[in-house]
């Protein structure tokens, strides 16, 4: 069964250090997002992006985030300049077209550790 | 924002025994989902209910939309020990770019004893 793949599993940084976490979504979907869940509580909505633009993004998605999708498989979330608040569970999801894929694939996740 | 407010937090329930956990919203959604989340993993998708009023069923899972589109819940009859995880329920308001982006409530631990 095709699946979205994280990469890596986990990253510690040092605060104040620029992040990439990398995805390669389902092949044939078209609508990428980032959610993130930090430990303990709920998962949140950071971003959603579609045909090479964000199509919303929540009030945590702030000026240090920013998405890619440099090429035709990868779609990227870089953090600028890391906080000790960006540790947590980042994940990437995607979506195919019509009713019958309203909904998301969720990858297994990175864990983002900023010390 | 909207809020989803999902209990209880955690059970802890025997073998055998049957499971029912709810969702209860500040405002509409259009769709709601339940998701199982696993140790190291992301959410995975169970039920996705479409319809007012709809009832849907997965092998022993069953879900139901409210009528009032305010509420949802989850029920899983006759529990094995693979069913412990973490349940999220999620609402959508689908339309426009506002597809996928979900608002997930904040969980019930679930714990099954042999």
């Amino acid at each position: 069964e095709p699946e979205v793949t994280q990469t890596p599993s986990h990253q510690v940084t040092q605060m104040g250090q620029e992040v990439i976490l990398r995805c390669v979504p389902i092949s044939n979907h078209l609508y990428f997002y980032w959610y993130r869940q930090i430990l303990g509580q709920k998962v949140e909505f950071l971003v959603s992006f579609y045909n090479n633009e964000i199509s919303e993004k929540s009030e945590i998605f702030d000026d240090q985030f920013s998405v890619e999708r440099p090429d035709g498989s990868n779609f990227t979330l870089k953090i600028r300049s890391t906080k000790l608040e960006d540790s947590a569970m980042y994940f990437c999801a995607s979506r195919g077209l019509g009713q019958s894929n309203e909904k998301l694939f969720f990858g297994s996740g990175t864990q983002l550790s900023v010390l | 924002g909207q809020q989803l407010n999902q209990s209880p937090q955690s059970m802890f329930i025997q073998e055998g025994e049957d499971v029912s956990m709810n969702c209860t919203s500040s405002s509409i959604f259009n769709t709601w989902l339940w998701y199982k989340q696993e140790p190291g993993e992301g959410p995975v998708l169970l039920i996705a209910l479409y319809k007012a009023g709809e009832l849907t069923s997965n092998g022993r899972l069953t879900a139901q939309f409210g009528i009032t589109r305010k509420d949802s819940f989850l029920n899983i009859s006759a529990s094995i020990p693979s069913d412990v995880g973490i349940y999220f329920c999620a609402g959508q308001n689908a339309g426009g770019t506002s597809y996928g982006k979900l608002t997930f409530g904040q969980g019930t631990i679930l714990t099954v004893h042999p």
